[in-house]
């Protein structure tokens, strides 16, 4: 059954570091998102990307933040300068359709950043 | 501000039992509801979606929409020590694009 994978599983880096989240959606999936969950809290939206475009951000998804499609499997989620509140799981996801519609999100299985 | 609302519980029911969870949401619009699962340190991983008022039945799960009093519902029959994991109750919100907006979750414990 297709997944969507995410790379690396654990990424520990220095506050002020750059670093890039990797995920390969499924094949035939349109449509991309990022979202995060601190330990203990909720899962929160950050973004949703289509057809090379952000479609939707959250207040969360500030200047910091970026997202790419780098060729035609990759999305990449870029935090420029991290901070201790970055600490969290970050959980890449496709789908077919917009979520706006009935279509399904599929997650990854998350990349836990640890910024120390 | 959207909202979704859970009741953190944790909710303990014995094995065999029906375990009920419940949601409620603010943004009036919404059309697309899910209730996902989510492991300990694992990714949420999607039980059911509901778009119209009424129950949708899928095995041991049935979600409950009533869109007048913006709630929503889970039921798990028949419940078993492997269902124990977090219930989280998501809600599509239109911002001048679509997002998913969680709750909480609640923790459901079942007891063997």
């Amino acid at each position: 059954e297709p997944e969507v994978t995410q790379t690396p599983s654990h990424q520990v880096t220095q506050m002020g570091q750059e670093v890039i989240l990797r995920c390969v959606p499924i094949s035939n999936h349109l449509y991309f998102y990022w979202y995060r969950q601190i330990l203990g809290q909720k899962v929160e939206f950050l973004v949703s990307f289509y057809n090379n475009e952000i479609s939707e951000k959250s207040e969360i998804f500030d200047d910091q933040f970026s997202v790419e499609r780098p060729d035609g499997s990759n999305f990449t989620l870029k935090i420029r300068s991290t901070k201790l509140e970055d600490s969290a799981m970050y959980f890449c996801a496709s789908s077919e359709g917009p979520s706006g519609g009935t279509d399904t999100q599929y997650f990854g299985p998350g990349t836990r950043l640890t910024v120390l | 501000q959207k909202e979704v609302e859970q009741n953190s519980g944790p909710l303990s029911v014995p094995e065999g039992a029906i375990a009920s969870l419940n949601c409620t949401y603010s943004d009036r619009v919404s059309q697309s509801f899910f209730w996902y699962r989510q492991y300990s340190g694992k990714s949420p991983e999607l039980i059911m979606s509901i778009y119209s008022n009424g129950d949708k039945e899928d095995g041991r799960f049935t979600a409950q929409l009533n869109k007048a009093s913006q709630y929503v519902s889970l039921l798990i029959r028949d419940s078993q020590p492997s269902d124990s994991a977090t219930y989280l109750c998501a809600v599509n919100v239109y911002t001048g694009g679509f997002k998913t907006i969680f709750g909480a979750g609640t923790r459901l414990f079942v007891k063997a």
